[in-house]
């Protein structure tokens, strides 16, 4: 059973702070990771991917790989209230085909 | 990305009956998906619809309770069959586009009484 772990939180950050999220997955084949962000009653909402080690960088967020250690990391800078939300890390399937697998879900609060 | 729209966005069902959801994409994808979210817990892939032959499906999910069409390359129904409390979720549907990255549609609500 291929495993995403996530520290379901809540996470709390003060406005204008850095939220660092973490992700840990356990098929060690897998080269595509995503990061979705999704408000209560909503469906979920791709905000980065990444397929290399190291980091990527659009906006306000820093996502972070690290495939020896199995290990990815999303970070949010300058905290909104409006970035209050559950963020669930997804790990494409290394062997086969297009599935995604998807962690339990951080919970991110943002107070003013 | 894609524009995705979902049929229905929620329904109360009385249970041992059956609940068709619609799924539409605004472009042709080759890959669409669909996904539960029962209340407080995160995604589980049901299937992945394939154009022209049968879904596939994952473990746990079988054909009977969860039929699935995929006549063309734009829309797709997912079934809930016999409905159950149990059945009492979201459901999603997902497309993947030339990456790998998927993306979904706004979900239909399904409360089984």
């Amino acid at each position: 059973q291929k495993e995403v772990e996530q520290n379901s939180g809540p996470l709390s950050v003060p406005e204008g702070a850095i939220a660092s999220l973490n992700c840990t997955y356990s098929d060690r084949g897998s080269q595509s990771f995503f990061w979705y962000r999704q408000y209560s009653g909503k469906s979920p909402e791709l905000i980065m991917s990444i397929y290399s080690n190291g980091d990527k960088e659009d906006g306000r967020f820093t996502a972070q790989l690290n495939k020896a250690s199995q290990y990815v990391s999303l970070l949010i800078r300058d905290s909104q209230p409006s970035d209050s939300a559950t963020y669930l890390c997804a790990v494409k399937d290394g062997a086969a085909g297009n599935k995604l697998t998807f962690g339990g879900g951080t919970r991110v609060l943002v107070k003013p | 990305s894609a524009v995705i729209s979902q049929k229905p966005s929620r329904d109360i069902c009385q249970r041992g009956t059956s609940l068709t959801i619609q799924c539409q994409v605004d472009s042709q994808v080759t890959m669409m998906f669909w996904y539960r979210q029962q209340p407080g817990q995160s995604l589980t892939l049901i299937a992945t619809a394939n154009q022209g032959s049968e879904a596939t499906y994952e473990s746990g999910f079988v054909i009977d309770k969860f039929p699935i069409s995929r006549p063309n390359l734009t829309f797709s129904t997912l079934t809930v069959s016999n409905m159950s409390p149990e059945d009492s979720s979201i459901y999603l549907c997902s497309v993947r586009l030339d990456t790998y990255e998927q993306y979904f549609g706004p979900g239909t609500r399904l409360t089984v009484t």
